[in-house]
């Protein structure tokens, strides 16, 4: 069974830095692309940052570009969102999202872990 | 401002039929990009509940389908349960941003 678990969300202030991890078990991870999608409170769905199965092309969404990285570590089944400079829009659930399967593209998200809230704020 | 549109919300009585609409562009689901679209029940993450336009993962109903023409995508639910009651998102690729797109989502209430 696939399961994600995001951890590392919490209260940082406008500027600081905040490091999220998304630990990966049920799937071979180093073949599935994987992507963090944000969701500020009582908003909708905001695609962040992607990642392909190997790590060797990311993509972020132009609200984050410069500020967010995205990485992963296949030897230990875990994927990272490195946010600095954070500003008061940041502020949501973000979720980890593995795509359905591998067939290339952009494929949709099939698992999704249960989030983690990032809070900006002084 | 979503790229893609769809209605803030819709509503039905039980058993009754109802449709969301996601309404994109010519760089977006008029170019071919296919739509999926998720459920997010109060409190949850959300769920995969149709990919690939009109695909259902196991363990959807056969009561929620999809279809699209154009820059137009719908979901229905036929047989609305109140378990139905939540928020649904519709999301495709979109050529021009080089990135994926979603809906603003539609909360659906059951009578």
């Amino acid at each position: 069974e696939v399961h994600l678990l995001e951890s590392g969300g919490g209260l940082v202030q406008p500027g600081g830095s905040l490091r999220l991890s998304c630990a990966a078990s049920g799937f071979i991870f180093s073949s599935y692309a994987m992507s963090w999608v944000r969701q500020a409170p009582g908003k909708g769905l905001e695609w962040v940052s992607a990642i392909t199965g190997s790590g060797g092309t990311t993509n972020h969404a132009d609200s984050v570009k410069g500020r967010f990285t995205i990485s992963r570590d296949n030897s230990r089944n875990t994927l990272y969102l490195q946010m600095n400079s954070l500003r008061a829009e940041d502020t949501a659930v973000y979720y980890c999202a593995k795509v359905l399967d591998t067939s290339g593209g952009y494929r949709p998200f099939g698992h999704w872990g249960q989030g983690t809230l990032v809070t900006v704020s002084s | 401002q979503s790229v893609l549109t769809q209605p803030p919300s819709v509503s039905g009585a039980p058993g009754q039929r109802v449709t969301i609409s996601c309404t994109g562009s010519s760089s977006n689901i008029g170019a071919g990009y296919d739509v999926h679209w998720y459920q997010q029940l109060p409190g949850t993450a959300p769920k995969l509940l149709i990919y690939d336009n009109n695909n259902r993962p196991s363990g959807v109903p056969d009561r929620f389908s999809g279809s699209k023409s154009g820059t137009l995508a719908s979901l229905a639910i036929s047989g609305l349960q109140a378990e139905d009651e939540a928020d649904y998102y519709c999301q495709s690729s979109d050529s021009s941003l080089r990135s994926r797109v979603f809906g603003g989502g539609t909360k659906l209430t059951v009578l």
